[in-house]
């Protein structure tokens, strides 16, 4: 069975501090991962997604395969990254089956 | 283009009702997939849909169904309501069915189960 874990339902940085949001997931198969974001009184939204390699907001994302690790990353923290955070895990096969994380809230502290 | 929309954006029913709730997709979008989000157990994949056929299901009990018509809208059904159905019920939307594809959501249905 897929999984998807967040360990931390609450990170608390502050403005201009290095952010890791940690993402471990569990799929019998080559995944396919994403992280979405949703900001206060919007909606769920893509941030980035693993196959596109892209940095996204000065977030950036690196499939560790050896770790099941999706951990996202951005080295200075701006108070308008203050959102929760999804990992998503999509598979099997050529149909659509995603499985969220539980989300971290992220806060950041002026 | 117009987001996803959903309709109603809030319900309140009783134990034992029933209730549909309407998800309208982005225009050239064919695969719509529903979720249940609960403070306890987050966002959870109910089914997905593509050309008006059901490709994917999560593990929720029959009493939810949905079904997608050809203009790819979209009907999720609860029947025989319990307490814990309350939740905020998602709809996504997404331009192809492969799996790498990014869901565009919409603002959810709270439904409220008393």
């Amino acid at each position: 069975a897929q999984r998807v874990t967040q360990p931390e339902k609450l990170l608390s940085v502050f403005k201009g501090a290095p952010v890791e949001l940690k993402c471990n997931y569990s799929y019998s198969g080559s995944p396919e991962l994403f992280w979405y974001v949703q900001y206060s009184r919007q909606r769920l939204q893509l941030l980035l997604r693993h196959i596109s390699r892209e940095s996204i907001k000065g977030f950036t994302a690196d499939l560790n395969k050896g770790e099941t690790s999706f951990h996202l990353k951005k080295p200075f923290a701006q108070e308008e990254d203050s959102a929760m955070y999804y990992c998503a895990l999509s598979g099997p096969g050529g149909y659509q089956k995603v499985t969220f994380g539980t989300g971290t809230k992220l806060q950041v502290i002026p | 283009k117009a987001g996803v929309t959903q309709t109603p954006r809030y319900l309140i029913k009783t134990r034992g009702q029933q209730v549909t709730l309407s998800c309208s997709p982005i225009s050239g979008h064919r695969s719509v997939s529903w979720y249940q989000q609960t403070p306890g157990q987050g966002l959870q994949f109910l089914f997905e849909y593509f050309s008006e056929t059901q490709r994917n299901k999560g593990n929720f009990p029959g009493r939810f169904s949905g079904r997608q018509f050809s203009n790819s809208r979209s009907e999720m059904n609860v029947s025989t309501l319990e307490l814990g159905d309350s939740a905020l019920y998602l709809c996504a939307s997404s331009l192809g069915q492969g799996r790498h594809n990014e869901q565009f959501f919409g603002p959810g249905t709270r439904l409220t189960v008393l």
